[in-house]
């Protein structure tokens, strides 16, 4: 079973430019999450989906940051504009649902904003 | 909401020595508690978890305790081998409606 996808990688931009980040989950996995990871933190939920629906976006910065899930499958999420202290790891995860079962996580990008 | 502290954030053991990692979580309506590891510039990986009708729950070399009743839960390492080194978080989910709350993390040297 193929797990989380994300891309890119890595990705370094000025600040002030805009940036986007890509996730496929794994199949068959409803809810969707977008995670920052600080350096030496834990992760921090951004944004969650089930389905096609963000149903917890309280902690997203909605004034720069902007997430989708068309179909209620892969999602983007994007910064515009970009801010130093947005450097870090944006990771996704996905789970059968959004009750107490296992999050996976992809492999992350990131991002370091000059 | 839910608050999740860790101890202790830097853990240095032996090869062959045990390794315990401390979580308290604040709300007593979280009922699952994973715990991942995430090696460096990887993606963190769940090594284990345990739902709140268990007290404990093993797989091999690791085990991770719930105590309900203090609000804390802790992972348990035996024969500490130098690829267990990696910071460890744990987490505190409430169910439905809701996300996990990591803690900070632990970073685990083990040496040879």
């Amino acid at each position: 079973e193929a797990g989380v996808v994300q891309s890119p990688r890595y990705k370094i931009i000025e600040k002030k430019q805009p940036v986007a980040f890509w996730c496929n989950p794994i199949s068959g996995h409803n809810t969707l999450y977008w995670y920052r990871q600080n350096l030496g933190q834990g992760p921090e939920l951004l944004i969650r989906y089930e389905n096609e629906e963000a149903v917890d976006d309280s902690q997203l910065p909605k004034d720069r940051f902007s997430a989708e899930r068309l179909k209620g499958v892969d999602s983007t999420l994007k910064i515009q504009p970009a801010e130093l202290g947005d450097s870090a790891v944006y990771l996704c995860a996905s789970s059968l649902d959004g009750r107490a079962s296992e999050q996976y996580f992809g492999p992350g990008t990131r991002l370091t904003v000059t | 909401g839910e608050n999740v502290e860790q101890h202790p954030s830097t853990l240095s053991v032996q090869e062959g020595d045990s390794a315990v990692i401390k979580c308290t979580y604040s709300d007593s309506a979280s009922n699952y508690f994973p715990w991942y590891k995430q090696e460096l510039g990887k993606r963190p990986q769940l090594i284990i978890d345990i739902r709140s009708n268990v007290g404990e729950k093993k797989d091999q070399r690791i085990a991770v305790t719930l105590n309900k009743t203090a609000k804390h839960f802790s992972l348990h390492i035996t024969e500490t081998q130098p690829e267990d080194s990696a910071v460890y978080f744990c987490a505190a989910h409430q169910g439905a409606g809701t996300a996990l709350i990591f803690g900070k993390g632990t970073t685990l040297s083990v040496s040879s």
